[in-house]
């Protein structure tokens, strides 16, 4: 089972402060895709294949990496960006998650 | 548009099993799979394991394969999860997913919880 390792397992951030997460794989994977969680609501398809934005993400969020690493980024982090991400690999036929980034606003 | 409904939240005792539903809507049923993921309060998300409602074919996470069972109704554009032997690791929130390409998961169910007590 491929383990993801994600940093930092939380944070504050104020507005417009750039914000980098980073997700490990404990063996090398082909995509990684992320996932926005609020309290209370279901998870979010939020960024996908690595780097695609899913629809109504803004584009201040990017994704990039390969290989073992990868991260997702947040240039001028916004009140609403606040929030746990998760990343996700798919290693056919299985999935695994990373244990989440808390975000908060400072 | 797409949805996935899931059924009310349950309150279970020990021992018992539960059924849980997942019901789709808004595009065909049998395009894509379904997977199931776990997350205890306050916790990571655990993937749980996954149908493909055209043919039935189960794929499960090691973890969960005496835990869980994942059925289709194709009549009813259904999806159903069944946890037997019921204990309070088991008290979570279950969400249904649809997966798109290379794994990716576009749609989430509102989850559903479940508590197991006397």
């Amino acid at each position: 089972e491929i383990v993801l390792t994600q940093s930092p397992t939380t944070m504050t951030a104020s507005p417009g402060e750039k914000v980098t997460i980073t997700c490990r794989a404990s063996s090398s994977v082909s995509y990684m895709h992320w996932y926005q969680q609020k309290p209370g609501a279901s998870p979010k398809p939020w960024i996908y294949e690595t780097s695609k934005l899913a629809s109504g993400v803004p584009d201040r969020f990017s994704g990039s990496g390969s290989g073992t690493s990868y991260s997702l980024t947040i240039n001028n982090m916004e009140a609403e960006d606040a929030a746990t991400y998760y990343c996700q690999q798919w290693n056919y036929p299985t999935w695994t998650f990373g244990g989440g980034t808390k975000l908060e606003l400072k | 548009q797409v949805n996935l409904l899931q059924s009310g939240a349950a309150l279970v005792k020990p021992g018992a099993s539960v059924k849980l539903s997942c019901k789709a809507s808004g595009y065909t049923f049998t395009d894509y799979y379904i997977h199931w993921v776990k997350q205890s309060h306050g916790k990571s998300l655990e993937w749980i394991g996954y149908i493909n409602p055209n043919s039935g074919y189960t794929n499960y996470n090691e973890k969960f394969k005496s835990k869980a069972t994942l059925t289709v109704d194709k009549s009813t554009n259904t999806a159903y999860m069944e946890l037997s032997r019921l204990t309070s690791e088991d008290s979570a929130t279950y969400y249904c997913t649809r997966e798109a390409d290379y794994g990716f998961s576009d749609y989430w169910g509102q989850g559903v919880m479940v508590t197991v007590s006397s």
